[in-house]
């Protein structure tokens, strides 16, 4: 069965770095997501990618977080300028068209630690 | 304000057991509630998906429930196994995804 992978597992990262946290989305999918999970807490949605574009943001999207979809495979998140608040793992998600019924899949996460 | 409440926060099963999780809510309208599955360190599993028309929805073991009147859905698990601890989270759809907080499931032998 087709999966969503991210990559790297497990990032470490100095206050102040920029990290690019990488994902492959399903194939056939068109709509893309970035979720955050600070150590147990709820998940907690970023952002929404369509059509090379962002749909919808949170409040916790702000000015330091990008999106790309580089070359019409990887979906990436930069943090420009990390913070130790910035530490969670970080869910990539995809789903196909028929977004509001379809269900959404997750990777399984990028750990960042930000020290 | 939690617009999602679930409960119990956790619980303890023996396998083979059956248990029922709450979710109680107060967004409205929304255009389906879901119901997922995470396991410990891993990206959640999606298990069901719930329009307002829909009163009962079942994955395998898994039976979801809504009642939109009392604002309230219920998830099933039937005969638990090892493999269904887990954190089962309620999440509403109002064109993103919102995550409850979860009701840790453990399963012991």
């Amino acid at each position: 069965e087709p999966e969503v992978t991210q990559t790297p597992s497990h990032q470490v990262t100095q206050m102040g770095q920029e990290v690019i946290l990488r994902c492959v989305p399903i194939s056939n999918h068109l709509y893309f997501y970035w979720y955050r999970q600070i150590l147990g807490q709820k998940v907690e949605f970023l952002v929404s990618f369509y059509n090379n574009e962002i749909s919808e943001k949170s409040e916790i999207f702000d000015d330091q977080f990008s999106v790309e979809r580089p070359d019409g495979s990887n979906f990436t998140l930069k943090i420009r300028s990390t913070k130790l608040e910035d530490s969670a793992m970080y869910f990539c998600a995809s789903s196909s068209p028929g977004q509001y019924n379809s269900p959404l899949h997750f990777g399984n996460g990028t750990r960042l630690t930000v020290t | 304000k939690n617009q999602v409440e679930q409960s119990p926060q956790s619980l303890i099963i023996l396998e083979g057991k059956n248990c029922t999780l709450q979710c109680n809510y107060t967004v409205s309208p929304f255009s389906n509630l879901r119901w997922y599955k995470q396991d410990t360190g891993r990206g959640p599993v999606s298990l069901t998906i719930m329009t307002f028309s829909e009163n009962t929805k079942s994955n395998g073991r898994y039976t979801a429930t809504l009642d939109a009147d009392t604002k309230q859905s219920s998830l099933h698990i039937t005969a638990s196994q090892l493999s269904d601890s887990a954190s089962y989270i309620c999440v509403w759809n109002d064109y993103k995804l919102s995550f409850g907080a979860g009701t840790t499931v453990t399963v012991r032998a």
